[in-house]
């Protein structure tokens, strides 16, 4: 079983939709949470990190973490076709450096 | 600014060959981390550097694969005696520090194909 675990889809949604993607994972060390979005043929860019648990909003996005149920989320909002991309969850625990572990990826299409 | 840069942003090579992947990182960053992306799976941390040293070597798959970083900046991804399941993205990024949150920045990544 993988640490970390996120549906990779495809999720096709029409445009205006509310987004929620997923993931899960096992080790409770894991204290920063990030979301990542990868276009095709590009690296991954990051969209939003917490620390611990909690809620996080900026702009269209909102990203929540659940420790106790080791589970987080991001939600977009008025989605647009060019949210259309892969997104990625990834971790990392409190230590002297940043090894992230990410999901798979979700793969997310948005119509017009 | 400049971001981090990679090249080439494709190989292909035959099996049996050996590959050098190289990374740039953006001036000043001192923590390099480099990453594979196969299809299917997530991004799988392979080492990470600390200027010129690297602490955490853990996720070379193989003794096939090594790494080094020279004045602190450029760094070298190297796949000796390829194999068609080393095909994959690899991808570098930089950070300003190791300690605590830092955001790792991602170059565009280097496809490897394996014939």
């Amino acid at each position: 079983q993988k640490e970390v675990e996120q549906d990779p889809g495809p999720l096709s949604v029409p445009e205006g939709a509310i987004v929620s993607l997923n993931c899960t994972y096992s080790n409770s060390a894991f204290q920063y949470f990030m979301w990542y979005r990868q276009y095709s043929r590009k690296g991954p860019e990051l969209l939003m990190y917490t620390y611990s648990s909690g809620n996080k909003e900026d702009g269209r996005f909102t990203a929540q973490v659940d420790k106790s149920s080791k589970y987080i989320s991001l939600f977009i909002r008025d989605s647009q076709p060019s949210d259309s991309a892969t997104y990625l969850c990834a971790m990392s625990m409190n230590t002297g450096f940043q090894k992230l572990v990410f999901g798979t990826g979700t793969r997310l299409l948005v119509s017009p | 600014g400049a971001g981090v840069s990679q090249s080439p942003s494709n190989k292909v090579t035959e099996k049996g060959k050996d590959v050098e992947l190289r990374c740039d990182p953006i001036s000043g960053h001192t923590a390099l981390y480099w990453y594979r992306q196969s299809l299917g799976q997530g991004l799988e941390f392979l080492i990470y550097f600390q200027g010129n040293s690297a602490p955490d070597k853990s996720g070379l798959p193989s003794d096939r694969f090594s790494a080094e970083r020279t004045g602190g900046s450029v760094s070298t991804l190297t796949i000796q005696r390829t194999q068609q399941e080393d095909s994959a993205v690899y991808l570098c990024a930089s950070s300003p520090q190791p300690g605590g949150y830092n955001e790792q920045f991602f170059g565009p990544g280097t496809r490897l194909t394996v014939l």
